[in-house]
C-alpha cells in the first residue's frame, strides 16, 4: 500500500528565505506526483504536476523535483513571502492505485514578515 | 481553467438528517472523487467515479453513498448524518488516462449537531 510522508510537519521561516519541503513515497511505481497548496478552511490549489517521466517542473518561484527511484520529491520556494504561508500537500497517483491520489499529511508553512 | 464547484461552503445539519453534497465540474472530466479531511487524519477517499452511473468505494465509504447521473455532477449522500461525519468535504475531478492532475473544489465544511 502506497504511503506518502511529508517532513517537516511545520516550518516557520523569516521572509526572503529560500526553503525546501520534502515528500517521500514508498512505492516508486507512480504515474504522477502533484503538489498542492491549501489555505485555512479552503480547498486545494494545484501548484505543480510532475509526470513520472519528468525530473522537475517550475512555476514562478516554485520548483518541484522528482526522483522516482528513491521515492522522493522536493518543493523549492525561492524568496519566500508572507503570502506563501499555507499548508503544502504532496500527493501521488500510483500505477496500482486506479488513478486515486494518495496524500501526505502536509507541511504547514509560516513566513514571518 | 477547469472549475469544480461545490454548492455549499458551510452546512449545519442535525443528527439523522439525510444530507446531499453537490459537486459540478465544467471540463468534461471522466473521473470524479469525494474526499474528507480531518485534523491529524489528512485526506481520505470516500468514493470515486470513472463514468456516468459508475461508482467505486474508496477507503472510508461507510455511512455514505454517491450518485452520478450526469457526467458533470457527482453527489455525496449521507444517508443518516452523525456527529462523526462533521468534517471538511472536498470534491475533485480529473480526465481519464495517465499524466493528468486533479482539480479540487473549494470544499464544504459540514457540521452535524
Amino acid at each position: 500500500k502506497q504511503e506518502v510522508t511529508q517532513i517537516p510537519a511545520a516550518l516557520s521561516v523569516p521572509e526572503g528565505e529560500n526553503l525546501v519541503l520534502n515528500c517521500s513515497f514508498t512505492d516508486s511505481a507512480i504515474y504522477n506526483l502533484q503538489w498542492f497548496r491549501q489555505d485555512p478552511g479552503k480547498g486545494l490549489t494545484s501548484l505543480l504536476l510532475i509526470q513520472s517521466s519528468q525530473r522537475e517542473q517550475t512555476s514562478g518561484r516554485l520548483n518541484a523535483s522528482l526522483d522516482k527511484s528513491s521515492g522522493r520529491s522536493t518543493l523549492y520556494i525561492a524568496a519566500s513571502q508572507p503570502g506563501d504561508s499555507a499548508t503544502y500537500l504532496c500527493a501521488v497517483i500510483g500505477i496500482q492505485g486506479a488513478q486515486k491520489l494518495v496524500f501526505g499529511q502536509g507541511t504547514r508553512l509560516t513566513i514571518n514578515p | 481553467d477547469v472549475k469544480v464547484t461545490q454548492s455549499s461552503r458551510y452546512l449545519v445539519k442535525r443528527t439523522g438528517e439525510k444530507v446531499f453534497l453537490e459537486c459540478v465540474q465544467d471540463m468534461d472530466h471522466e473521473n470524479m472523487f469525494w474526499y474528507r479531511q480531518d485534523p491529524g487524519l489528512g485526506l481520505r477517499l470516500i468514493y470515486f467515479s470513472y463514468d456516468v452511473k459508475m461508482k467505486e468505494k474508496g477507503d472510508i465509504p461507510e455511512g455514505y453513498s454517491v450518485s452520478r447521473e450526469k457526467k458533470e455532477r457527482f453527489s455525496l449522500i449521507l444517508e443518516s448524518a452523525s456527529t462523526n461525519q462533521t468534517s471538511m468535504y472536498l470534491c475533485a475531478s480529473s480526465p481519464s488516462g495517465t499524466g493528468y492532475g486533479y482539480t479540487f473544489g473549494s470544499g464544504t465544511r459540514l457540521t452535524v449537531v
